[in-house]
């Protein structure tokens, strides 16, 4: 079946430094992967969006990266500030009319 | 704009009642979605729909029904409640079907 993983533990992270997130997929071959972050008790907040054919997506601070030989994105907020606290979800487009979602990885900032 | 509007933001229902949660649109978005969230399962698919008129099953459609009678508005109805349904549920929206979607922020729902 297909399957989404990303870090269930917390990552902690220094103020200005990059903080790199991991999103791993099986058994399946999204056409894009979409990223989002989310704050409690609100919902999910679009922030980017990569295509199978595109290796890098750049928005300000944050860069994704997309391997699909791999299997895997990678999301990355480089100077990254305590405002950055929140957890981000990776969806993979599963399927026809279908975005998955992982469960997120909540990321801490430290000043 | 408001977005994504969803009503109530909390509700406690006592098993077997029955109860509607409100989403409500204003960006004239054709695709509407209901998820729900719970720890450890992250967002999970209940029901969309890719214009009026038209709705399909998601992941875990089972207790949920829905309806898509205006672009603007796609209810979630849980006819019996279950305990199981104890969740945060939420509505979102997109221009299409795979585009960017658009949360409202959430109704926490308890069935005791």
């Amino acid at each position: 079946s297909q399957k989404i993983e990303q870090n269930s533990e917390a990552l902690n992270i220094q103020e200005g430094k990059t903080a790199t997130l991991t999103c791993n997929y099986t058994n399946y071959s999204p056409a894009y992967l979409q990223w989002y972050r989310q704050d409690p008790g609100r919902g999910p907040v679009f922030l980017l969006l990569i295509r199978e054919n595109e290796k890098e997506k750049r928005k300000e601070r944050l860069k994704v990266t997309f391997d699909t030989t791999l299997k895997q994105s990678l999301f990355h907020i480089t100077a990254s500030q305590p405002a950055d606290s929140a957890t981000y979800l990776c969806a993979p487009k599963s399927g026809y009319q279908k975005v998955t979602f992982g469960i997120g990885t909540k990321l801490q900032v430290i000043p | 704009n408001a977005g994504v509007t969803q009503t109530p933001k909390f509700q406690v229902l006592k098993t077997g009642q029955s109860m509607t949660l409100q989403c409500a649109q204003d960006m004239n978005h054709e695709y509407m979605s209901w998820y729900r969230q719970d720890p450890g399962m992250g967002l999970r698919l209940i029901h969309y729909s890719v214009g009026a008129g038209i709705t399909d099953q998601g992941e875990v459609p089972n207790g949920y029904n829905v309806s898509r009678s205006t672009t603007e508005d796609f209810p979630l109805r849980l006819l019996s409640a279950a305990p199981s349904q104890t969740s945060v549920y939420f509505c979102a929206s997109s221009y299409s079907a795979g585009q960017p979607l658009h949360f409202g922020n959430g109704t926490r729902l308890t069935v005791t």
